[in-house]
This record gives structure tokens, C-alpha cells and sequence, in this order.
């Protein structure tokens, strides 16, 4: 079967760094996504990974390593407005889509 | 420009009803999904179109009708629906299908449903 495991909660203070994990084991791997998600709102995209290492876009890194079955998602900085879910999706092989794991709930306090 | 539009965005319908969920996106994206997510939940794959043809439905009851008239729009036909089917339906488009290179996909804002 199909399994992306991210942890449940996690939660931090402002302007910390937190690190949210997301191992996959999947029948095929075609590259890994992050979204965000704010409580009723709709998943935004957040990065793209289908090579090994890590990815930069101003406060979020996303990093792959293809080989454990491993992603992580690198907030720095972090702000109040990133308390959201990050949702980790991988996309096994051509024509299929998104599998989605359960999503991590981020808290960050003051 | 990456958006992606749902049109209602709350619906509350009777078992017996029948009602349409409505998405448009007009960045030229030929690949159009509907997702179903549950409170607390990851979104839920229901249908692809590709190139304005269904190209995935992961199993869904018969009672969820997809339509795709055109590349920019894809509705979701709902008939007979149960209080289960209560969720926020979602609709995403990406440049390609799925398995290009370029499918990243953009998420609409949603329709609230609750079926009573």
C-alpha cells in the first residue's frame, strides 16, 4: 500500500526555526510537494522536490532525500500566520495523482 | 496569476436535491481535479480531467457527477447526496496532466457542503 507518515502537532515560538518531517513509502516515486493550509481555507502550494537535496524559496527549504524515503519541510523565521497545517504529497508515477499524508498542525506561539 | 475559482462557496442541500459545484481557472491549465476533504483530514482524490476528458475517478459513488465543458471550467453534478457527503469539496488545476513535468497544482478556495 501507499503510506506518507508526517507527525500530528507540532508547535514553536515566533521567529524559530522548525523542521517538519515526511517519510513515504510508495509504490513509485515522481516527486514530493508541500502545501499549506490554513483552517478553512484551501491547500496552497508551497514547494517541489523530484531531486535529491534541498530547495530554497525565502523563509520555507524543502529538502529530499529519495533514497530513505525522506522529505522535510525547513520554516526559519517563523511568524504567527504560519500557525497552519503543511500537507506533504507525493506523486508516485505518470498518470497518477497526489497522494496526500494526514498533514502536520503547526502552532507557533508568542 | 495562479487562481483558481469555486463558485458556491457554502452550499447546504437536502438528500433530495440536486446541485452543481463549479470551478474555473483560466491559466491554461489542462489538467482539472475534484478533491473531497473531511475536518482534519488530507484532501481525498475524486476526479481527474485531462485535455477536458476523465481520465481518473478513484471509485466514486455515482450520486457525484463530474462535467468538464471546457479546458477552463469542470463542475461536479451532486444528486441524492447523504449527511456523510458533508466535506469541503475542492477543485485544483495543474499545467499537465498527471505524470508531465509540470504539474504542480493550484487549489480553488472551496465549497463548503452540508448535506441535511
Amino acid at each position: 500500500g501507499q503510506n506518507i507518515d508526517q507527525p500530528t502537532e507540532m508547535t514553536a515560538t515566533e521567529g524559530a526555526i522548525v523542521q517538519i518531517n515526511c517519510t513515504y513509502q510508495t509504490s513509485g516515486f515522481n516527486g514530493l510537494f508541500w502545501y499549506q493550509q490554513h483552517a478553512g481555507e484551501a491547500p496552497t502550494f508551497l514547494s517541489y522536490n523530484v531531486l535529491d537535496g534541498l530547495e530554497e524559496k525565502g523563509r520555507f527549504s524543502s529538502f529530499l532525500s529519495r533514497s530513505k524515503g525522506y522529505s522535510y519541510l525547513l520554516l526559519k523565521e517563523l511568524q504567527m500566520k504560519d500557525s497552519a497545517s503543511y500537507l506533504c504529497a507525493v506523486r508516485r508515477q505518470a498518470g497518477t495523482a497526489l497522494i496526500f499524508g494526514k498533514g502536520t498542525t503547526l502552532s507557533v506561539s508568542s | 496569476d495562479t487562481e483558481v475559482t469555486q463558485t458556491p462557496k457554502h452550499l447546504v442541500m437536502g438528500m433530495t436535491n440536486k446541485k452543481s459545484l463549479k470551478c474555473e481557472q483560466h491559466m491554461g491549465h489542462r489538467a482539472m481535479y475534484w478533491y473531497k476533504q473531511k475536518a482534519k483530514k488530507p484532501p481525498e482524490l475524486m476526479f481527474v480531467y485531462s485535455y477536458e476528458k476523465l481520465s481518473i475517478n478513484e471509485s466514486v459513488p455515482s450520486r457525484f457527477s463530474p462535467e468538464c465543458p471546457n479546458s477552463s471550467l469542470l463542475n461536479l453534478h451532486l444528486h441524492a447526496l447523504q449527511p456523510e457527503d458533508s466535506a469541503l469539496y475542492l477543485c485544483a488545476s495543474s499545467q499537465a496532466p498527471p505524470g508531465g513535468s509540470q504539474e504542480t497544482q493550484y487549489f480553488g478556495p472551496g465549497t463548503r457542503l452540508l448535506v441535511l
